[in-house]
């Protein structure tokens, strides 16, 4: 398919175990950007990227959170001792152009985290 | 700082009415505002935007946004609902950090 996807779709943790979120953006996209949706909110930013650079990463909550694109396509979110707030689920998007308004970006199905 | 709100929590409306989904924008300087849609268990999808020009913005599926500065308010428009407009509605503007915010979303229910 043409559009992002995302791997897991449904991933469940135990508190304090880590996890690793996958996204695949749609094929040459340079941007790649990561959200975060609690349950009836809209999505807040994590992180961003522009090809392998991590150019923007205000949005990680703390330094559990990490993120790579080490090659510049498929990106990583990575959780470690991941906690119950961490319940939610993680967007990955991205965008053929480095980060401006005039460009949308598209969306993955996302990740749901559930943190027991 | 950029915030937007979404002022209707559940937005309720019958097939074939018009509808309107409410959003107000606060910003410094020219806003870029975006509509995105999102249905269940599937992520969210691009309606429209905003960044210059006319007031009023067409975007899929027949909706429709108007700027109005004075107001400072981008409402998402269609003229005749359909039952499978029923989903999730998110208003957002780009901020100058180069991110997108986005409101707390309107859940818009279109009952036959």
């Amino acid at each position: 398919g043409a559009g992002v996807s995302q791997s897991p779709r449904y991933k469940v943790a135990k508190r304090g175990q880590d996890v690793a979120l996958r996204c695949d953006p749609i094929s040459g996209h340079v941007s790649l950007f990561w959200y975060q949706q609690a349950l009836g909110q809209g999505p807040e930013f994590l992180t961003y990227f522009q090809n392998e650079a991590q150019l923007d990463k205000s949005g990680l909550p703390s330094d559990r959170f990490f993120a790579e694109r080490p090659e510049g396509s498929v990106s990583t979110l990575k959780i470690q001792r991941t906690q119950q707030e961490d319940s939610a689920v993680y967007l990955c998007a991205s965008s053929s152009k480095p980060r401006v308004p005039s460009h949308e970006q598209f969306f993955g199905p996302g990740t749901r985290l559930t943190v027991l | 700082a950029q915030s937007v709100a979404q002022p209707e929590d559940q937005v309720n409306v019958a097939e074939g009415n018009p509808l309107t989904v409410k959003c107000t924008y606060s910003v410094s300087g020219n806003p870029y505002l975006f509509w995105y849609v999102q249905y269940p268990n599937r992520g969210l999808q691009f309606l429209l935007k905003y960044i210059t020009g006319d007031n009023l913005v067409k975007g899929s599926y027949g909706f429709e946004a108007e700027f109005n500065k004075s107001q400072t308010s981008f409402h998402l428009k269609k003229p005749s609902a359909l039952v499978s407009d029923s989903a999730l509605y998110f208003c957002a503007v780009w901020n100058q950090g180069g991110k997108l915010i986005f409101g707390q979303g309107t859940e818009l229910s279109v009952k036959p």
